[in-house]
């Protein structure tokens, strides 16, 4: 099914440990995103990517780093895991010139750091 | 600056009965206005949108919502609630000409009650 994957689904980190959460889109979007999504306050862009070659900031970037490694695939890694950073984590994707349609959502990927 | 303000953090209705989430956004655009549904532990899914074409927009699983300039609203209706609509919506707004420019609203979690 088309659609845009996250791997893994769960994750329990040590603080400071480091991870890089997977995703892929097979739709052909150009635009990609990382949110994080805390109890009560919606979803929090941290970064995103217009198109292959070029990454931004979000609303919330500190203690992330991404990278757009082609066209499907848009990696978010936390380079010294802290508690502040449990949160549910979901990759979106569109088509810029179509933003009306909206995000195409991942299932997530719960991380936990103890 | 874009904000968007979900009325209700929680709505109990009876199966069968009518259902109405409430939101409201502020933009200084003509903004795209989206409902997106998540059911436990899924990712988002888009339930409709506001393009600026019709007021009132049709969405999935017989959900509508209408767009009030006037009252700068987008609620959500739905004339007969099922159990399956048990989930978490989440009123959305961008303005379309930033990508990161898109605000989610805290969320309504809507229970059905047999």
């Amino acid at each position: 099914n088309a659609g845009v994957t996250q791997t893994p689904k769960f994750q329990v980190l040590k603080t400071g440990q480091s991870m890089t959460l997977q995703c892929a889109q097979d739709m052909n979007h150009n635009s990609m995103y990382w949110y994080r999504q805390d109890p009560g306050m919606g979803l929090r862009l941290i970064y995103y990517s217009a198109s292959e070659g070029t990454t931004d900031k979000g609303e919330v970037p500190n203690g992330y780093n991404v990278s757009r490694l082609n066209k499907r695939e848009f990696s978010l890694r936390l380079e010294s895991a802290a508690p502040s950073q449990t949160s549910v984590y979901f990759c979106a994707s569109n088509d810029r010139d179509s933003m009306y349609y909206g995000y195409t959502f991942g299932s997530g990927t719960r991380l936990t750091v103890v | 600056a874009q904000s968007v303000t979900q009325l209700d953090s929680h709505v109990s209705v009876s199966e069968g009965t009518p259902v109405l989430l409430r939101c409201n956004y502020s933009s200084s655009y003509s903004p795209s206005l989206f409902w997106y549904v998540q059911h436990p532990n899924k990712g988002l899914q888009l339930l409709l949108k506001y393009t600026s074409a019709a007021t009132l927009v049709k969405g999935i699983n017989g959900f509508e919502a209408e767009f009030k300039k006037s009252e700068t609203s987008f609620h959500l209706t739905k004339p007969s609630a099922h159990m399956s609509d048990a989930a978490e919506y989440f009123c959305v707004v961008s303005d379309q000409t930033s990508y990161d420019k898109v605000i989610f609203g805290p969320g309504t979690s809507l229970s059905v009650i047999p």
